[in-house]
């Protein structure tokens, strides 16, 4: 069945940790994004990559960065320098990408990261 | 910028119809999606409009004004499964994403 898997489901990071969240898509979407979730709120994005080997800032890409090396894989960085960076994490993919898209989104199930 | 409004919460009970609204401002407009959430889970595709008026599939429409930076998703029959966050998303000068209205469906 084709999707996008993340992983791990849950995440636990320690004060000046980075860690990464891995995103892999077997749709042949050319574009993938990463959303930030907080409780009782909507999506913010954070990233977002047309293409491989080319990516974009979103709303609020301070402490995160990103990488697309294969179509198929976009992992996001959350380094230390996000100082809260609790929260739900969603990536999602697309056909095509921003801005003139009107392909929906397709998401992964989220990963959940919070601080120990 | 750019802004989405949407009611917060809403409560309406099994078998009835609701209207869920959304209203945004962008200087640059190419179209509206809406999205189911359940709680937990990731955001499913519902509905996308790019020209004005209504689009019909099955037990969900979806409206858009570009005039009034209006959009409305309209839920018929309603069921218990619908119990959900529903979130509309504005492709424009950036993609954004409403709040979210969270929709109770009581028995």
């Amino acid at each position: 069945d084709g999707g996008i898997t993340q992983s791990p489901k849950y995440l636990f990071r320690k004060e000046g940790q980075n860690v990464t969240l891995s995103c892999e898509q077997n749709l042949n979407h050319d574009a993938m994004y990463w959303y930030r979730q907080d409780p009782g709120q909507g999506l913010r994005l954070i990233y977002y990559s047309q293409i491989v080997n080319d990516f974009q800032k979103g709303d609020i890409a301070e402490g995160y960065s990103v990488s697309r090396e294969k179509k198929e894989s976009f992992p996001l960085t959350v380094t230390s320098a996000q100082k809260n960076p609790t929260a739900f994490y969603l990536c999602a993919s697309s056909i095509q990408g921003l801005p003139y898209s009107n392909q929906p989104q397709h998401f992964g199930d989220g990963t959940r990261l919070s601080i120990l | 910028g750019q802004n989405i409004d949407q009611p917060t919460e809403m409560t309406a009970t099994e078998g009835a119809i609701v209207q869920i609204n959304c209203t945004y401002q962008t200087s640059g407009f190419n179209g509206l999606f809406w999205y189911q959430q359940h709680a937990g889970e990731a955001p499913t595709f519902l509905s996308y409009n790019v020209l004005d008026g209504l689009e019909e599939k099955g037990r969900f429409s979806s409206f858009l004004s570009r005039s009034k930076g209006y959009s409305y998703l309209l839920l018929k029959e309603l069921q218990m499964k619908d119990s959900a966050s529903y979130l509309c998303a504005v492709n424009g000068q950036n993609f954004v994403f409403g709040p979210g209205t969270r929709l109770s469906v009581l028995p």
